[in-house]
Parts: C-alpha cells; structure tokens; sequence
C-alpha cells in the first residue's frame, strides 16, 4: 500500500518533444504527489506538486496531469531541452505523515 | 535560501569500521530524513525524525542508527559498515504539519549527499 511505481526506469528523447513520465499508487490514503529533480551530483529538489482536488497542474514547460480514479499521475515535459536531462522522481504521502515514499526514478536523457 | 549541509561528499571506509554521517540544516525545519540511493532502487527511507531526541524507523533501518541531539543536526551512525551499505546516502529536511513557514507542505530540502564506499 506504501509503493509508488513509476515507469520508465530511463527515457531519450529528441529535443523539443515530449517527456512523459508515469506514476501509479495503491493507498488511496495519499494526498499529496510532487515531482522531484535531480541532477548529477546534487540532491533531488522539487519540480512541482499536485494535491487530488485538481486534475493538472502546469508550471511554464512541466505539467503534471492526475487521475485519481485510476490512482495515477504523470509529469509532462514540453519543448524538452538538453537541460532538462536529469532523475526524475515522482513522490507520494499523506497529510497527517510527513513521511514521502519515492518512486524508483526515471533517468531522462535529452538529444542535443 | 534553505540549506542542508551533508558533511562530507565522499568517504571511504572498511568493513567493520563505525561510520557517522552528519546532517545540518539551517531553516529550522522540525522533520529530518536520511534516506539511501541506490541504482534501480531509488531513494529508500532509513530513519526520520519529527522532534529533538526522537526517531522512528523506515522501511530499511537495519544497520543504522541515528542521533538528534539537537534540531538542526541529525546524524547518521553504521555500528559496523559492510560492503553493502556502500551507497549515496542522502539528508532531507522538511517543517512540521504544524509549520507555518513559506515553503510548501511536504517539500523536502535535500542536502548534496554523502556518497560512502565500504571495502
């Protein structure tokens, strides 16, 4: 009930397309869901957050889109940019637990 | 700006030996985590804690243990490193549900991280 899975493990694409990265839950329990970044040799940080009142949440290029009935969510990168290539982690918990269980990561590679 | 400072990026040490990785944060945050990452694993959750002198374990505890003698420190002990627990250990910060700081609720200020080698 604590996992979230998330798929791909590693993704490429063109710069200037589309990235999407996707997240599944089971607890319905959870009500919190950010996306964390991370490049090589830094710690994650977060992207951006959605809570299950609002279906999509979009930040300049970063959206992500939420699916409470079928418990999942989804970042989206638009025009991506070789600057974006970094881990992406997408997160869950629940708001009486400051605890936050992490997916497995995706590794996003842009070509230049 | 918050920050989170591991201290020391690398380590490199011998089975058996006893190994501390300190954590330091700046923002008065209540909550602190040590977490491990590792490679197709992601980032797995080994002790947090909500309160000075207080922690409750994660999902992967065994072997570690941990100190908050004060709230801005959190400290990360391995009695006796294996080459196992060779891995990027990574500290996190966050404010309490109670909180009424700026930042998000729930978002985790991580530091750079300790990446340890155990021969």
């Amino acid at each position: 009930q604590q996992q979230v899975k998330q798929s791909p493990q590693s993704l490429i694409v063109q710069k200037g397309g589309i990235s999407i990265i996707n997240c599944a839950y089971e607890n319905t329990a959870f009500d919190y869901f950010p996306w964390y970044q991370q490049f090589p040799g830094k710690g994650p940080a977060l992207l951006i957050a959605i809570r299950p009142d609002v279906s999509e949440k979009k930040e300049g290029r970063f959206t992500i889109s939420f699916n409470k009935s079928a418990k999942q969510f989804s970042l989206h990168i638009m025009d991506s940019q070789p600057g974006d290539s970094a881990t992406y982690f997408c997160a869950a918990s629940m708001n009486r637990d400051d605890k936050i269980i992490f997916g497995k990561g995706t590794r996003l590679h842009i070509l230049p | 700006d918050v920050k989170v400072t591991q201290s020391s990026r690398y380590l490199v040490k011998r089975t058996g030996e006893k190994v501390f990785l300190e954590c330091v944060q700046d923002m008065d945050h209540e909550n602190m985590f040590w977490y491990r990452q590792d490679p197709g694993l992601g980032l797995r959750l080994i002790y947090f804690s909500y309160d000075v002198k207080m922690k409750e374990k994660g999902d992967i505890p065994e072997g570690y243990s941990v100190s908050r003698e004060k709230k801005e420190r959190f400290s990360l002990i391995l009695e006796s490193a294996s080459t196992n627990q060779t891995s990027m250990y990574l500290c996190a910060s966050n404010t309490g549900q109670g909180a009424t700081s700026g930042a998000s609720l729930g978002e985790l200020f991580f530091g750079e991280g300790s990446r340890l080698t155990v021969l």
